[in-house]
């Protein structure tokens, strides 16, 4: 069974803070997402990355850096938080035989 | 551009009655097409595909190229269908996935 973690449920940062969102996989997949899912908006897809080291941006990078030194995990940095970055934080991994994606719990992330 | 598009924010119905979260989207090229689904307080998870044309929950979708639609329907609702569904689409490589914005399905007893 495939487990996505994510290192928070809930966090709560001041504005300027550097963020930290971690997310792990136990399946060997060589793909890794960050989403931030917003009421009205949908999923949208900040990063991505398809190898260790390699990365992609996504629709919204803006304002966000990411991290994979191991394959099992994909880092999201938040580098000077902003109260727009209020959202819940979606990671997400796939193998490379489908397009089937399995997701983690979120992270609430809450910037004041 | 490709793009998903759901024009329905929320869809309320009532136990039994019939369901259908429309799904419509722009792809050129062979899409492949998914239902995610996310239950309250549960990771979003799939649904079901295109290319396995299953039943899952009683759920089904029927890829229709000419309306680019992909609609899910149901013929009978149930309470525990009360969840979050996001029509999503292949989006080239690494297997990348572009979601719409999301259907909040409620169903009332």
């Amino acid at each position: 069974d495939v487990k996505v973690t994510q290192s928070s449920r809930y966090l709560v940062k001041r504005t300027g803070e550097k963020v930290f969102l971690e997310c792990v996989q136990d399946m060997d997949h060589e793909n890794m997402f960050w989403y931030r899912q917003d009421p009205g908006l949908g999923l949208r897809l900040i990063y991505f990355s398809y190898d260790v080291k390699m990365k992609e941006k996504g629709d919204i990078p803006e304002g966000y850096s990411v991290s994979r030194e191991k394959k099992e995990r994909f880092s999201l940095i938040l580098e000077s938080a902003s109260t727009n970055q209020t959202s819940m934080y979606l990671c997400a991994s796939s193998g490379t035989a489908t397009y089937e994606q399995y997701f983690g719990p979120g992270t609430r992330l809450t910037v004041t | 551009a490709q793009r998903v598009t759901q024009p329905e924010k929320l869809l309320s119905v009532f136990k039994g009655a019939p369901v259908e979260l429309k799904c419509n989207y722009s792809y050129s090229g062979s899409p492949e097409l998914f239902w995610y689904v996310q239950y309250s307080r549960q990771r979003l998870q799939l649904l079901l595909r295109h290319i396995s044309r299953e039943s899952i929950k009683g759920f089904t979708a029927d890829l229709n190229k000419g309306e680019t639609s992909f609609h899910l329907k149901k013929p009978f609702a149930q309470e525990e269908d009360s969840a979050m569904y996001y029509c999503a689409l292949k989006g080239g490589g690494y297997n990348k996935l572009i979601f719409g914005a999301g259907t909040r399905l409620a169903v009332h007893p």
